[in-house]
């Protein structure tokens, strides 16, 4: 069966941290993506990768870098953690075509900045 | 700018009650999937569309896309507690990496 493991549930950090979040899938799959959910905005793509060691930013980059170093681990970074960064954190892996291949999603980081 | 609008956003029904969510747009896509999400979970596929006019059943949820492939509808029927979840229609166009989600609609039946 599909997996997608985010390494942590709760996250609790501090302003001004370097952040860390990990996601690891086991389908061989090409596509990874990091998304960040809040209320009432839906999810909003962050980053994603179609291959080891390519990105592409999404709809809301600023903040945030990614590393793809392994085709199963896709990391985020938060350079430099900032309140409006709390928010739920997802990370999806899918097949090709991307387009039409069904996303399978993590269980989320939850990430509290304080 | 929400390029997928989802509604209602919230929804509370009666067990054994009909409901129809809505995923409208004003761009055309390549194929529009339907996602469920419980507490502390995230999303599941429920199911692809990617023909104008098609109709696709699970059991008790129906789902169509829109002949222009703009918007679709998620039918439920006889709607059951297990139901409960947020309900997120996603869009991808055609040769694209990025797949846009709709605010989603959160859905509760009581028993």
């Amino acid at each position: 069966d599909v997996k997608v493991t985010q390494s942590s549930r709760y996250l609790v950090k501090r302003t001004g941290e370097k952040v860390f979040l990990e996601c690891v899938q086991d389908m061989d799959h090409e596509n990874m993506f990091w998304y960040r959910q809040d209320p009432g905005l839906g999810l909003r793509l962050i980053y994603f990768s179609y291959d080891v060691k390519m990105k592409e930013k999404g709809d809301i980059p600023e903040g945030y870098s990614v590393s793809r170093e392994k085709k199963e681990r896709f990391s985020l970074i938060l350079e430099s953690a900032s309140t409006n960064q709390t928010s739920m954190y997802l990370c999806a892996s899918s097949g090709a075509p991307p387009t039409v291949a069904p996303q399978h999603f993590g269980d989320g980081t939850r990430l509290s900045i304080l | 700018t929400q390029l997928l609008e989802q509604s209602p956003q919230f929804l509370s029904i009666q067990e054994g009650e009909n409901l129809t969510v809505y995923c409208n747009s004003s761009s055309v896509f390549s194929s529009l999937q339907w996602y469920r999400q419980e507490p502390g979970e995230g999303p599941v596929l429920l199911v692809t569309v990617v023909t104008g006019g098609e109709v696709k059943k699970l059991k008790r949820l129906t789902f169509q896309f829109g002949d222009a492939r703009k918007d679709s509808s998620l039918h439920i029927t006889a709607a059951q507690p297990g139901d409960t979840g947020l309900y997120l229609c996603a869009g991808a166009r055609t040769g694209g990496f990025k797949t846009i989600f709709g605010a989603g609609t959160r859905l509760f039946v009581k028993a």
